[in-house]
């Protein structure tokens, strides 16, 4: 089943305690992106890939980072997590069509991360 | 700086009622338009995209370039309807996909 995958689901972590939300999608898409939910914000964009080794910022990049050496896995890590990065993170796939990422968005369950 | 908008946080229909859930953005250039929807306990999904000019699940979206909207409208709502929409623009390079704050559709019997 196509599908992109997030772990762990939830997870309740102290403040400065290094970690790290994984994603992978088995679609072989080249963009991979993430995102925070928060209550009347929507979702934010931290940082996206347009394919491997390609990574750029999104809205809101501070206290995050990102890798990509596969095509298939796209990790979120938090280095240093703080209290306001609480949120709901979604991870999302996207094929690309002659460079262009005006296709489809397929996203994973989330992940419910709460910083104390 | 980009920025789409969703007026309304919650709106409340009842069954068979007419439904328009506003989008208005602020995008440079002519972005791609896309709504999609979350149902509880789900994944958030496309439901429809501008390019297609599609109608999904009796939903229609209408681009006005003028007043820089992309409305989600359906003459006749459904309790299976109840989700939360996001209208997403994404830019001309489609490497930002920016979504509004979202609307929680509520359809009563």
């Amino acid at each position: 089943e196509a599908q992109v995958t997030q772990n762990p689901r939830y997870l309740i972590t102290v403040t400065g305690k290094k970690l790290t939300v994984t994603c992978s999608q088995n679609m072989n898409h080249e963009y991979m992106s993430w995102y925070r939910q928060d209550p009347g914000l929507g979702l934010r964009q931290i940082y996206y890939s347009m394919n491997v080794e390609v990574t750029d910022k999104g809205d809101v990049p501070e206290g995050y980072k990102v890798s990509r050496k596969e095509k298939r896995n796209f990790p979120l890590i938090l280095e240093s997590p703080s209290p306001n990065q609480t949120s709901l993170y979604f991870c999302a796939s996207r094929r690309t069509q002659g460079g262009l990422v005006n296709t489809e968005a397929f996203f994973g369950q989330g992940t419910r991360l709460t910083v104390v | 700086a980009q920025r789409v908008t969703q007026p309304e946080k919650l709106l409340s229909v009842f069954k068979g009622a007419p439904v328009e859930l506003k989008c208005n953005y602020s995008y440079s250039g002519s972005p791609e338009l896309f709504w999609y929807v979350q149902y509880s306990r789900q994944r958030l999904q496309l439901l429809l995209r501008h390019i297609s000019r599609e109608s999904i699940k009796g939903f229609t979206a209408d681009l006005n370039k003028g007043e820089t909207s992309f409305h989600l409208k359906k003459p006749f709502a459904q309790e299976e309807d109840s989700a939360m929409y996001y209208c997403a623009p994404a830019n001309n390079a489609g490497n930002m996909l920016t979504f509004g704050g979202g609307t929680r559709l509520m359809v009563k019997p």
